[in-house]
């Protein structure tokens, strides 16, 4: 069974950093890509950031472009995002989902962000 | 990029009844592939997003055959043939074909 847990949500300012981490179990991890995908409060779903397989590809929305990298550790089966010059608009539930086939078959239960001051 | 539009946003459904979601995307979602890449979610009151549906019409381990998905290019459909208390929740449609990948606004789907 496919296991997605996120950590490292937390309360932060503006202006802030936070690196938030994805540990996954139940597939071969460093057979997929992976992404990340938010919900900001009374808001839609939103993808983040999206990671090759072997790490060697990245792809952004445009809104975090240069504040948000995203990078894994397959040895560990782990994903993670560093989030810097965080802004009001970036808090949200954010969740480690798995990508296949150009869909979203597998999220965790989230980890939630504020930024505020 | 992709822009995805769902309505109604908000569907108030009887018990047993049909109910059906359409989204709309912005450019037509076949991939040089040939593939389709449009999936539907289900988000339930307290819980992380589940995948209903992928490809248009394929439906996910588990998920009950009253779901199905129809559709193609840039006009696509959800119905549920018989709404049932746990299908309260809200329902996005996602496109694959082009990133950045995005989701409709999100159809709240409750019962009367």
């Amino acid at each position: 069974e496919v296991q997605l847990m996120e950590s490292g949500g937390a309360l932060v300012q503006p202006g802030g950093s936070l690196r938030l981490s994805c540990a996954a179990s139940g597939f071969s991890f460093s057979n997929y890509w992976m992404n990340w995908v938010r919900r900001a409060p009374g808001k839609g779903l939103e993808f983040v950031a999206s990671i090759k397989d072997d790490g060697s590809k990245d792809y952004y929305v445009d809104s975090v472009k240069g504040r948000f990298t995203i990078s894994r550790d397959n040895a560990k089966n782990s994903l993670f995002l560093q989030m810097t010059s965080l802004r009001a608009d970036d808090t949200a539930v954010y969740y480690c989902t798995t990508s296949k086939g150009h869909s979203v078959p597998d999220w965790g239960r989230g980890t939630l962000v504020s930024v505020s001051s | 990029d992709i822009v995805m539009t769902q309505s109604p946003l908000s569907l108030p459904v009887t018990l047993g009844q049909p109910a059906s979601i359409s989204c709309m995307s912005s450019q037509s979602l076949v991939y040089s592939d040939g593939i389709t890449y449009l999936s539907w979610f289900q988000r339930r009151p307290g819980q992380s997003p589940r995948r209903l549906i992928y490809w248009i019409s394929n439906r996910d381990s588990g998920v009950p055959d009253r779901f199905s998905g129809s559709g193609s290019g840039t006009d696509f459909t959800l119905k549920i043939s018989r709404v049932e208390a746990e299908d309260v929740g809200v329902y996005y449609c996602m496109q694959g074909t082009r990133w950045p990948y995005s989701f409709g606004q999100g159809t709240e789907l409750e019962i009367k």
